[in-house]
């Protein structure tokens, strides 16, 4: 049964303050993803890493940056969380060879005031 | 800049009905094709995917694959509401390590 986990559901933080969003998976998956979700504007790529210690910047890099030291494990970090970074943050992985299904963690809804 | 189109609705069908959902893509070398469903609140859930011209089937869905037209559509049988859900399409423009390109998803609601 495949799965990705996401370390908090609900978020609440401060304008300024420093945000880390983690996820793990233990599938053995070599690519894992980082998007965000708003209404009308549908799922948007922040950042994604082909394999261990590798990130590539997605549609929507700025104000975020990551961190994949292991495997299973990828961070998203939001350097100084803005009013404007409010939003569903969804991480996805994917075997990189054969069927190239993608799987969605449950996500974290993450609100700054 | 690749693309996938859908139809935002909502979809209305009746209980029972058969649901209808369509995507057009860009990229004519695109490999492999999928749907998730998103209820509210959740995060998107793999229900099918297709990489040959034609049909597969799972249950009471269909997936139909036409890549001379570039579309790809989802049929739904004796659609339930807990169908009620947005469908999205996910479609991969090559191989291997190339992120997913999704459409905006298509909200459908089935009616008791």
């Amino acid at each position: 049964d495949v799965k990705v986990t996401q370390s908090s559901r609900y978020l609440v933080k401060r304008t300024g303050e420093k945000v880390f969003l983690e996820c793990v998976q233990d599938m053995d998956h070599e690519n894992m993803f980082w998007y965000r979700q708003d209404p009308g504007l549908g799922l948007r790529l922040i950042y994604f890493s082909y394999d261990v210690k590798m990130k590539e910047k997605g549609d929507i890099p700025e104000g975020y940056s990551v961190s994949r030291e292991k495997k299973e494990r990828f961070s998203l970090i939001l350097e100084s969380a803005s009013t404007n970074q409010t939003s569903m943050y969804l991480c996805a992985s994917r075997l990189r060879k054969g069927s190239n299904e993608q799987y969605f963690g449950p996500g974290t809804r993450l609100t700054v005031t | 800049q690749k693309e996938v189109e859908q139809n935002s609705g909502p979809l209305s069908v009746p209980e029972g009905a058969i649901a209808s959902l369509n995507c057009t893509y860009s990229d004519r070398g695109s490999q492999s094709f999928f749907w998730y469903r998103q209820y509210s609140g959740k995060s998107p859930e793999l229900i099918m995917f297709i990489y040959s011209n034609g049909d597969k089937e799972d249950g009471r869905f269909t997936a139909q694959l036409n890549k001379a037209s570039q579309y790809v559509s989802l049929l739904i049988r004796d659609s339930q509401p807990s169908d009620s859900a947005t469908y999205l399409c996910a479609v991969n423009p090559g191989s291997g390590n190339t992120p997913l390109v999704f459409g905006k998803g298509t909200r459908l609601s089935v009616i008791a």
